[in-house]
């Protein structure tokens, strides 16, 4: 009964590919996260959704794409991996009362492009 | 350009003893800010909030302190246990009408037995 959950745990793939990252959460929040941990350990966040809707969308390539198919779910395909892309990607969810609330977060998706 | 920032990136204090763990933020809008603690291999989990009305907000034995003059907050662990390793995030948000948090670099303790 995790709360949010990201699948895979690890994915190691060759430049070029693309690849899918999945998060669920099963707290009944309404607004879904996707953060990358570069490197240097910073938390920047790439995108966030609200009922569906995406309302963050932060200076990121445009290979990057989220999809909402429902309010529980959060999904992130990559196209065209880059090497700079290697990071750790965590999904977050929360509920939103006009402020952010407490965010959650997965596991953690290590992502290592070669 | 960092809003937030925790100048130490890591402490090591002795079991029984307080930690100090700082956060330094610049946007005078950020009127909510979180700690949040991580271990290897496992995402942020929340510990402790506190909102700009408060100057400080205790549960158990985490406190978290907020300065808005000086735009600096800081949790205190105490007694710290061993238990307490980890790497701790700090997170400010602008409040109402924002859905994002702007995090920390962090700082890892590490508490010594």
């Amino acid at each position: 009964d995790t709360a949010v959950s990201q699948t895979p745990k690890y994915l190691v793939t060759q430049m070029g590919n693309d690849k899918s990252i999945k998060c669920e959460q099963n707290l009944g929040h309404d607004t879904m996260y996707w953060y990358k941990q570069d490197s240097k350990k910073f938390l920047k966040i790439m995108f966030s959704y609200n009922n569906k809707e995406l309302i963050i969308n932060e200076t990121v390539p445009n290979r990057f794409s989220p999809k909402s198919p429902d309010k529980a779910h959060l999904n992130l395909h990559i196209n065209s991996l880059e090497l700079g892309d290697s990071a750790v990607y965590f999904c977050a969810s929360s509920q939103y009362s006009g402020a952010p609330g407490t965010q959650y977060f997965g596991p953690g998706t290590r992502l290592l492009v070669l | 350009d960092q809003q937030v920032k925790q100048n130490s990136p890591s402490l090591s204090v002795q079991e029984g003893r307080i930690s100090i763990l700082n956060c330094d933020y610049t946007n005078s809008m950020f009127d909510y800010f979180l700690w949040y603690k991580k271990y290897p291999a496992e995402g942020p989990t929340f510990l402790i909030s506190i909102s700009s009305i408060k100057d400080k907000n205790e549960d158990g034995r985490f406190t978290v302190f907020l300065n808005k003059s000086a735009k600096h907050l800081s949790l205190h662990i105490v007694p710290s246990q061993p238990g307490d390793s980890a790497v701790y995030f700090c997170a400010a948000s602008a409040g109402a009408g924002t859905y994002k948090y702007i995090f920390g670099t962090g700082t890892r303790l590490k508490v010594l037995a």
